[in-house]
């Protein structure tokens, strides 16, 4: 079964500042996709960024980036410009596509807080 | 679109009484899945259906807990006889078979005391 694993429970960075959190999973296949939710206070979670593994490029949106090592299986996200509604929980999410499985897991997750 | 709508926010019970939860998924998605996030154990995915139809219920914890989808715009997930472990929030996703974005609702909180 694959596994999500973030070692960061917790992670801060001063407004405007850049932060990177960490994600690594374990899978055997070749073909997946990986994505980051965003979990504020408010507790819905909401879709920050995806990467589908076929793809080199890393995706981009807006102020958020990733870093993706395949080989590594390291899916790491950036996120640039820091603002105050970026605190929240964040989670790595992986889902295969074989078995025409509609299955995300999820990382424990990493709490981001942002000092004025 | 009002996305996923989930009910209630919050529901506070006594152990051994019955629970249920709603989830009206997005008009249109065709999948629609049931997660319990807890402290301890984070996000778990407890089932999923597709086109109404239960496709992996192996996340369900026991008999105690059961899911429903009877249309394409309704799903509930009763817990009966609720226990304090079973506290935690339940959220609800949809999705468009094949487009890989879950939506996710609001969640519903539980405690059972």
């Amino acid at each position: 079964a694959q596994t999500v694993t973030q070692s960061q429970p917790e992670m801060s960075v001063q407004e405007a500042e850049t932060v990177t959190l960490s994600c690594t999973y374990d899978t055997s296949e070749s073909d997946y996709y990986l994505f980051w939710y965003k979990q504020p206070p408010s507790r819905q979670m909401i879709l920050v960024i995806r990467q589908e593994a076929y793809k080199q490029q890393n995706a981009t949106e807006n102020r958020f980036s990733v870093n993706f090592q395949k080989a590594a299986k390291s899916f790491s996200l950036k996120i640039s410009d820091s603002q105050l509604g970026d605190a929240a929980m964040y989670f790595c999410a992986y889902r295969s596509t074989q078995g025409g499985s509609e299955k995300l897991v999820f990382g424990k997750g990493t709490k981001l807080t942002v000092n004025p | 679109d009002a996305g996923v709508i989930q009910s209630p926010r919050h529901e506070v019970t006594e152990m051994g009484q019955e629970v249920t939860l709603r989830c009206k998924p997005i008009s249109g998605h065709n999948s629609l899945f049931w997660y319990r996030q807890t402290m301890m154990r984070g996000l778990e995915l407890l089932i999923y259906f597709n086109n109404n139809v239960p496709i992996d219920d192996s996340g369900m914890p026991e008999d105690r807990f059961s899911a429903k989808m009877p249309n394409a715009s309704f799903s509930t997930l009763k817990i009966q006889p609720s226990e304090p472990r079973d506290s935690a929030v339940y959220f609800c996703a949809s999705s468009l078979w094949g487009y890989n974005v879950l939506t996710f609702g609001a969640g519903s909180r539980l405690t059972v005391l």
